[in-house]
């Protein structure tokens, strides 16, 4: 079964700072979900991504997937406590309708 | 559009106790229903995978007599969970997808339920 691995688990960053997130995986991606979740809520779609090398952006949102499609990155610029929640990354096999998620990484942002 | 919801968000019931959760596509036909398990300060884990009309498939370590799933239309499946106990205290979340040919098809999530046993 596929394995995700995230790092890091906890990030806290100062308001205005970059930060990345990574994502890891055991296997081949052939598709990358990355989510956002409140504590208590459901899951906020951020992006998805297939194609190795393919990097799409939403507002201070930037995801990659790199050319050998097991490994993203998402990284934030100049973040804002609205960014604070859990980050999780998640991957399905090819024919296969599950989505597997990775161990999450909780980001808080200090003022 | 793809909202899907959720009812209850919150419930406490006794231990002993059955609990029903609902989950509904409000606005597009789901052909499959996910239902996921979260622990606090872990990530999401897969119990079943619903199709309309056929039983559910469960993943290894899910006991199927106690999380009964049922999804008896393309816009409504049910989790219940049958003789709660405090073990089973959680946040469960489903998810929807329309299905189809592709490889994969995009999951809409529910807001979640918390489910609290005494």
């Amino acid at each position: 079964s596929q394995e995700l691995e995230q790092s890091p688990q906890s990030l806290i960053v100062q308001e205005g700072k970059n930060l990345t997130i990574n994502c890891t995986s055991s296997k081949t991606l052939y598709g990358l979900y990355w989510y956002k979740q409140k504590y208590g809520e459901g899951l906020i779609f951020l992006m998805m991504l297939q194609k190795g090398g393919e990097e799409k952006s939403h507002e201070k949102i930037t995801a990659k997937l790199d050319e050998k499609k097991q490994q993203s990155s998402l990284h934030i610029t100049a973040s804002q406590p609205s960014h604070a929640g859990i980050y999780l990354c998640g991957a399905v096999d090819f024919g296969n309708e599950k989505l597997t998620f990775g161990t999450g990484t909780r980001l808080t942002i200090i003022p | 559009g793809a909202v899907v919801s959720q009812h209850p968000s919150r419930v406490i019931c006794k231990s002993g106790t059955s609990v029903k959760i609902e989950c509904r596509s409000l606005d597009f036909q789901a052909t499959t229903m996910f239902w996921y398990r979260q622990f606090p300060k872990q990530s999401l884990m897969l119990m079943a995978t619903s199709n309309e009309g056929s039983k559910a498939t469960y993943e290894q370590g899910v006991e199927k007599d106690k999380f009964l799933i049922n999804h008896a239309s393309l816009t409504l499946s049910t989790l219940t969970v049958t003789s709660a106990h405090p073990e089973d205290s959680s946040f469960y979340i489903c998810s929807a997808s329309t299905g189809g040919t592709l490889a994969y098809n995009e999951q809409f999530f529910g807001p979640g339920t918390r489910l609290t046993v005494l």
